[in-house]
C-alpha cells in the first residue's frame, strides 16, 4: 500500500477564511481522490483529480469552493473556501491501489474546525 | 434507499465471541466490493476485499451474494483489538460508496 501524509493534521479556521490541505503520496499515483468525513457521518467523495486535468466534482461539490490542484503524480492539495462552521469536518486523500480489485488507501486526515 | 445500508450497532460483544456484520447495497452494476475498519478519530483502512466465492483472511471471512447485493463479515474468536466501526463498501469503476459503518466494541 502506498504511504500518504497529509497537512495540516487538523487546524482551526475562522470563518470566512481558506484553508489548503497537501497530500502527498510516497510513489506516483494515476488518481487522487479527496473525502470528507462529517461528525459521525460516513465519508462522502468531494472530487477525483487527475493528473493534467480538471477535478472531477460530485454532486453537492463545486470547484469555486473546493478548487484541487493536481501538479504532478505525487501530490495534490485541496482548498476549502470561504469557511463556515458547516465546513467542520475531516478531509482525507485517498490513493487507489495497484491490485486488480482497486481499493483504496487513505492519509491520516486534516481534522478543520470552523469557528 | 440508501446505496449502502449497514446496521450501525453498536454491537458489544464479549472477548472470544463471534460476530457478524451485514450490508446492502444497492448499485447492481457494484463491481469489487471491500471491508474497511475505521478507529475513533483515524482515517479508514482495508481490512479485506470480498472475493464472488467467498474469502477468508485469519479470523475474518468475508462473503458476497450478488443475487441479493448482500455482503458479510464474519469474526471469530474477538480480540479487543477489534473493536472498531466496520465499513461496508461497494466500487463500480472509480466510484466507491462507503456504509456508515457497523460499531463494534468487544469487552474484556
Amino acid at each position: 500500500s502506498a504511504v500518504i501524509s497529509q497537512k495540516p493534521s487538523r487546524d482551526i479556521c475562522q470563518r470566512g477564511t481558506s484553508l489548503t490541505i497537501q497530500c502527498q503520496v510516497d510513489s506516483q499515483v494515476t488518481m487522487m481522490f479527496w473525502y470528507r468525513q462529517q461528525p459521525g457521518q460516513s465519508l462522502t467523495l468531494i472530487a477525483t483529480a487527475n493528473q493534467g486535468s480538471e477535478a472531477t466534482y460530485e454532486s453537492g461539490f463545486v470547484i469555486d469552493k473546493f478548487p484541487i490542484s493536481r501538479p504532478n503524480l505525487t501530490f495534490s492539495t485541496l482548498t476549502v473556501s470561504n469557511m463556515s462552521p458547516e465546513d467542520s469536518s475531516i478531509y482525507l486523500c485517498s490513493v487507489a491501489g495497484r491490485s486488480s480489485y482497486n481499493e483504496q488507501f487513505f492519509g491520516p486526515g486534516t481534522r478543520l474546525t470552523v469557528l | 434507499r440508501k446505496e449502502v445500508e449497514q446496521d450501525p450497532g453498536p454491537f458489544n460483544v464479549p472477548e472470544g465471541a463471534t460476530v457478524a456484520f451485514n450490508c446492502t447495497y444497492s448499485n447492481s452494476a457494484s463491481q469489487s466490493f471491500f471491508w474497511y475498519r475505521q478507529d475513533c478519530r483515524k482515517e479508514p483502512k482495508l481490512l479485506m476485499s470480498v472475493y464472488s466465492s467467498g474469502n477468508e483472511d485469519g479470523r475474518f471471512t468475508a462473503q458476497l451474494n450478488r443475487a441479493s447485493q448482500y455482503i458479510s463479515l464474519l469474526i471469530r474468536d474477538s480480540k479487543l483489538s477489534d473493536s472498531a466501526t466496520y465499513l461496508c463498501v461497494p466500487r463500480e469503476n472509480n466510484d466507491m460508496r462507503f456504509g456508515a459503518g457497523t460499531r463494534l466494541t468487544v469487552k474484556p
